[in-house]
């Protein structure tokens, strides 16, 4: 299986803040996805194919990288953003996550 | 806007058999890739199972001999079913479709418990 490993594990952050989350694959793929989950709630999917914002989402998110080493970006965090965030890859067809990122406040 | 409904969680005993269904509206399953992905109490997410357009299934090692993902195209349905279950299968199981980007999940359901415990 491939795995994907995220950091940090924990970011506190204050509202304004830019914010950059990292996700690391153990081989290179070339499909990945980015998840926003708040407490008792399923996750919400942000960003697909590495780069492209689903619908809805707004563009303070943004998402990079390539090969092994993938970006999430918030520009300018807002109260609404504190959540953990879950990369994905689905280059396999056995879909593995990273650990997530929990963005506290600060 | 698709939705997706699970039922059929609860507490089962170590070895026992439960069976998750997933209804669907607003699409059509069999058009589409769905999943189940659970998450362990305070824990992260894990992929456990695909069925695929085709009919094509796909498992997680940790599941794979014990859980079988099927559909009913009358009922718009998924499911899942899960035997043997031993204590570390203990998670709320989230329904997932991908209907946009093939593999990227877009639609979850709200997730059924499962605990399994004596």
């Amino acid at each position: 299986d491939i795995q994907m490993t995220q950091s940090p594990s924990t970011l506190s952050a204050s509202v304004g803040d830019r914010v950059t989350i990292t996700c690391r694959a153990s081989q290179t793929i070339t499909m990945l996805a980015w998840y926003q989950q708040k407490p008792g709630t399923a996750p919400n999917l942000l960003i697909y194919t590495a780069s492209i914002l689903q619908s809805g989402v707004p563009s303070r998110f943004s998402g990079s990288g390539s090969g092994t080493e993938f970006t999430l970006t918030i520009s300018s965090l807002q109260p609404e953003d504190f959540a953990t965030y879950y990369c994905q890859q689905y280059s396999s067809l056995f879909p593995t996550f990273g650990q997530g990122t929990k963005v506290e406040i600060k | 806007e698709g939705q997706l409904v699970e039922t059929g969680g609860g507490l089962i005993q170590p070895g026992g058999s439960l069976r998750l269904s997933c209804a669907a509206s607003g699409f059509i399953v069999s058009s589409y890739y769905m999943t189940w992905v659970r998450q362990a109490p305070g824990k992260g997410l894990e992929w456990v199972s695909g069925l695929y357009s085709s009919g094509d299934t796909k498992y997680a090692d940790s599941v794979r001999g014990r859980f079988t993902i099927s559909r009913d195209t009358s009922k718009n349905t998924v499911y899942l079913q899960m035997n043997s279950l031993r204590g570390e299968d203990t998670a709320l199981y989230f329904c997932v479709s991908s209907t946009g980007d093939p593999g990227a999940f877009d639609i979850w359901g709200h997730g059924a418990t499962v605990t399994v415990s004596s």
